[in-house]
């Protein structure tokens, strides 16, 4: 069946504006991850939704950063006035449950570039 | 929290040689290690993984081991292709944290 996908794949905006990234899960996944992955490193934790809440936040780096998963499927990580310190990776996946033994799907990403 | 050490950062090997990744973790209540390869332009994908109350397990030329007593664990592929060259990484899953951390990474090269 599909895989995560996520749109858009590459996304260039000026410093100050807003963006919002998509990720569509997979079917009857209902954990939901956001990650942020750097040039040259690992994928790093932003927040984790089970169902429509966001079960653990702790990852998002100030209150810039907001996401949403409003009816449990689809999630919007939303980004106002963007840095140029925000150009990144910005990877979604998405598991069965939340149990650490449930194999993470990730998304292919987008790639954000602020200018 | 969670921190995941990751060695080397890049490994060359030959076609048909080893390769050996190496990680460490600091939380020893950490209960599940999967390894992920990610390609140019890609998502990372599992390829193995392993929990806390296994030492060893092997999945064809793919095989990874745990200590926990030592608080670390390693990849290892046997008959490298070229195919297999991408980036990998190791993570570890807390369940009190319900995420993944991952290592910096290691660019492998196989050359044919």
């Amino acid at each position: 069946g599909a895989g995560v996908s996520q749109t858009p794949s590459n996304k260039v905006t000026e410093k100050g504006k807003y963006v919002e990234l998509r990720c569509d899960p997979i079917s009857g996944h209902t954990a939901l991850y956001w990650y942020r992955q750097s040039l040259g490193q690992g994928p790093e934790f932003l927040i984790y939704f089970q169902g429509t809440g966001a079960a653990d936040d702790s990852g998002l780096p100030n209150d810039r950063f907001f996401a949403v998963r409003p009816e449990g499927s689809v999630s919007t990580l939303k980004i106002q006035r963007t840095e140029r310190g925000d150009s990144a990776v910005y990877l979604c996946a998405s598991s069965l449950s939340p149990s650490g033994f449930n194999e993470q799907f990730f998304g292919p990403g987008t790639r954000l570039t602020v200018l | 929290g969670e921190n995941v050490e990751q060695h080397p950062s890049t490994l060359s090997v030959q076609e048909g040689d080893s390769a050996v990744i190496k990680c460490t973790y600091s939380d020893s209540a950490s209960n599940y290690f999967p390894w992920y390869k990610q390609e140019l332009g890609k998502g990372p994908q599992l390829i193995i993984d392993i929990r806390s109350n296994v030492g060893e397990k092997k999945d064809q030329r793919i095989a990874v081991t745990l200590n926990k007593t030592a608080k670390h664990f390693s990849l290892h592929i046997t008959e490298t292709q070229p195919e297999d060259s991408a980036v990998y990484f190791c993570a570890s899953f807390l369940h009190a944290g319900n995420m993944l951390t991952f290592g910096g990474g290691t660019r492998l090269m196989v050359k044919p």
